[in-house]
């Protein structure tokens, strides 16, 4: 059974303030790791699918970088806004998506204006 | 540009009785995979439909069955429905690697 840990599981940031948050996956049968954002009641949206070693990805005020070798991904927010406040999912990939993604249980972060 | 449609978003059911969930792909998609959420849990993988076979399949009973249409669209089927198999469905569709794209979701209460 593949353990993908997300920490922490809930965070509260004020308005204006960065953050960032981690995922830990297993460093061996490694193909992808995804980043998902998940707000209230809508469906979860892909922010980033990280494959090499050391990657690093941006996407306006959010980014992610990506350690393969430790089994780490860390996701970013600079200057928090209101909107983006959701559950992040990252998930581990380990057969080029055949073998279905394997999910942490998420962050969910909550930006206090 | 539809995106993943999923029918219905809401349904009761009563243990033992059966459910059919659906599922529409993204537009030029032709991978379709299911996932399950219970309540404080990441998705979990049932399992993944590709050219109208399952491709692959996760830890789950043979209660969840599936099945995929020639227009890509699928359905997941669950039998003998436990008060356990409540929780949420997730539907997301693909073509080929790389991300996935969700649809909203059923929630199912077995009550």
């Amino acid at each position: 059974i593949l353990n993908v840990e997300q920490s922490p599981q809930s965070l509260h940031v004020q308005e204006g303030d960065s953050t960032n948050f981690t995922c830990s996956f297993p460093s061996s049968n490694f193909y992808a790791l995804h980043w998902y954002r998940w707000e209230t009641a809508k469906s979860p949206e892909a922010l980033f699918v990280m494959t090499l070693n050391g990657d690093e990805k941006k996407k306006g005020r959010i980014s992610a970088t990506l350690n393969t070798k430790e089994g780490y991904s860390y996701l970013y927010i600079k200057g928090s806004q209101p909107e983006d406040s959701a559950t992040y999912l990252c998930a581990f990939d380990s057969g080029g998506g055949a073998d279905g993604l394997t999910f942490g249980k998420g962050t969910h972060l909550i930006i206090q204006p | 540009d539809a995106g993943v449609t999923q029918s219905p978003t809401h349904l009761i059911k009563t243990r033992g009785q059966q459910v059919t969930l659906r599922c529409s792909p993204k537009s030029g998609h032709d991978t379709v995979s299911w996932y399950q959420q219970a309540l404080g849990q990441g998705p979990q993988f049932i399992f993944q439909y590709y050219e109208e076979e399952e491709r692959q399949r996760g830890n789950f009973p043979d209660r969840f069955s599936g099945h995929q249409f020639p227009n890509y669209s699928s359905e997941l089927n669950v039998n003998a429905l436990l008060l356990g198999d409540s929780a949420l469905y997730l539907c997301a569709s693909s073509s080929g690697l790389g991300e996935l794209f969700f649809g909203e979701g059923s929630r199912l209460t077995v009550l």
